[in-house]
């Protein structure tokens, strides 16, 4: 079975804290996505990495970057954390290749006071 | 360009009896089709998939959709809800151009009454 797992499941940080999101992938998969899910907006993509020091923006990267130096891990940095990045967080991972199946960690949901 | 549309925001069944969640697509592209499941405050989990080979898939849980491409639908079933199907689904398209674009579906949460 895929196992891709996420650093931490609930995360406080205060406003203007660089915060980092973790995902581990046991799968050996080239692809790995970070998306935050809102009520109403669904899941938006932020970054996708293809391959180890690889990275593509998603649809809504800003105030995001991303480091992917080992091809089973991706984090996703938060530079200056506001409020209104309080989301849950969804880290995927794909095997090579498109229209490939995503495998999806626990979730961080993640709070900005 | 790809889309998906979820037809129902909210679906409500009896315990026992059949779920039908609905999903439209297009593409400009052979499609690769996916159903996941979430649950309150956890990440979202595989379903099933289509990936143009058989046109009814099973996955798991019971669950099955059929690919119909002349209707350009990918319908969720199950003959019998049970209480822990009570969850949100999303239906996922992605296109297979080369590019690593997935859309989701806007969900539909199944209610599965006692």
């Amino acid at each position: 079975d895929v196992k891709v797992t996420q650093s931490s499941r609930y995360l406080v940080k205060r406003t203007g804290e660089k915060v980092f999101l973790e995902c581990v992938q046991d799968m050996d998969h080239e692809n790995m996505f970070w998306y935050r899910q809102d009520p109403g907006l669904g899941l938006r993509l932020i970054y996708f990495s293809y391959d180890v020091k690889m990275k593509e923006k998603g649809d809504i990267p800003e105030g995001y970057s991303v480091s992917r130096e080992k091809k089973e891990r991706f984090s996703l940095i938060l530079e200056s954390a506001s409020t209104n990045q309080t989301s849950m967080y969804l880290c995927a991972s794909s095997a090579p290749g498109t229209g490939r199946a995503q495998y999806f960690g626990p979730g961080t949901r993640l709070l900005v006071l | 360009a790809q889309s998906v549309t979820q037809l129902d925001s909210h679906v409500s069944v009896s315990e026992g009896t059949p779920v039908l969640l609905r999903c439209n697509y297009s593409s400009s592209y052979s499609p690769s089709l996916f159903w996941y499941v979430q649950h309150p405050n956890k990440g979202l989990q595989l379903l099933l998939k289509y990936t143009s080979a058989a046109t009814l898939v099973k996955g798991i849980n019971g669950f099955e959709a059929e690919f119909k491409k002349s209707e350009t639908s990918f319908h969720l079933t199950k003959p019998s809800a049970h209480m822990s199907d009570a969850a949100e689904y999303f239906c996922v398209v992605s296109d297979n151009s080369g590019t690593y674009k997935y859309i989701f579906g806007t969900g539909t949460r199944l209610k599965v009454l006692a």
